[in-house]
């Protein structure tokens, strides 16, 4: 069974700064993708970044990038230029890409991410 | 395009009791998701249906279940409700399921069980 584990339950930021969010994961399987999913206060949840683990390079959507370290089962998340409206939870995701039977996310516990003005 | 909506937003039952909540996909969405999030075990997958048929089921006891219709809307359904159960029930839906389409979520069905 594939984990997911977010060591850092919470973190704060202030806004315009750089804030990296880590995230590890296990599994023995060869071919899988990974999200990063924003929860703002309104629960809605947000697909921020996702990555395909064939590919070397590293995803980017505007100010958030990924540092994919696939050998080390590891998965940050980076935001650049912090805005307020960043602030929420962030869940590192997992899904395995075997498909048939494996339509399924996998999340970790999730950190709690605060923007101070 | 509509979002994905879930109803009701809120609901309060009693232990023992059942109950259903809805969720609407995006139009041309064929695959929906369920999903319980709680403080203590966090977003567990409950199951994921396709044109009508369950591929995938996660690791909950029979009390829960659901199914999607033709027009692609699903149900779930806890029966004899548990205090444990008092969750976040989010559903997720996409053009085909798996990793291929992104997955949009709605904004959730808050259950108390009292």
């Amino acid at each position: 069974a594939q984990t997911v584990t977010q060591s850092q339950p919470e973190m704060s930021v202030q806004e315009a700064e750089t804030v990296t969010l880590s995230c590890t994961y296990d599994t023995s399987e060869s071919n899988y993708y990974l999200f990063w999913y924003k929860q703002p206060p309104s629960r809605q949840m947000i697909l921020v970044i996702r990555q395909e683990a064939y590919k070397q390079q590293n995803a980017t959507e505007n100010r958030f990038s990924v540092n994919f370290q696939k050998a080390a089962k590891s998965f940050s998340l980076k935001i650049s230029d912090s805005q307020l409206g960043d602030t929420a939870m962030y869940f590192c995701a997992f899904m395995t890409g075997s498909g048939g039977s494996n339509y399924k996310l996998t999340f970790g516990k999730g950190t709690l991410l605060t923007v101070n003005p | 395009k509509a979002g994905v909506t879930q109803t009701p937003r809120y609901l309060i039952k009693t232990r023992g009791q059942q109950v259903t909540l809805s969720c609407s996909p995006i139009s041309g969405h064929r695959s929906v998701s369920w999903y319980q999030q709680t403080p203590g075990q966090g977003l567990q997958f409950l199951f994921e249906y396709f044109s009508e048929t369950q591929r995938n089921k996660g690791n909950f006891p029979g009390r829960f279940s659901g199914r999607q219709f033709s027009n692609s809307r699903s149900e779930m359904n806890v029966s004899t409700l548990e205090l444990g159960d008092s969750a976040l029930y989010l559903c997720a839906s996409s053009s085909g399921g798996g990793a291929d389409g992104e997955a949009f979520f709605g904004q959730g069905t808050r259950l108390t069980v009292v």
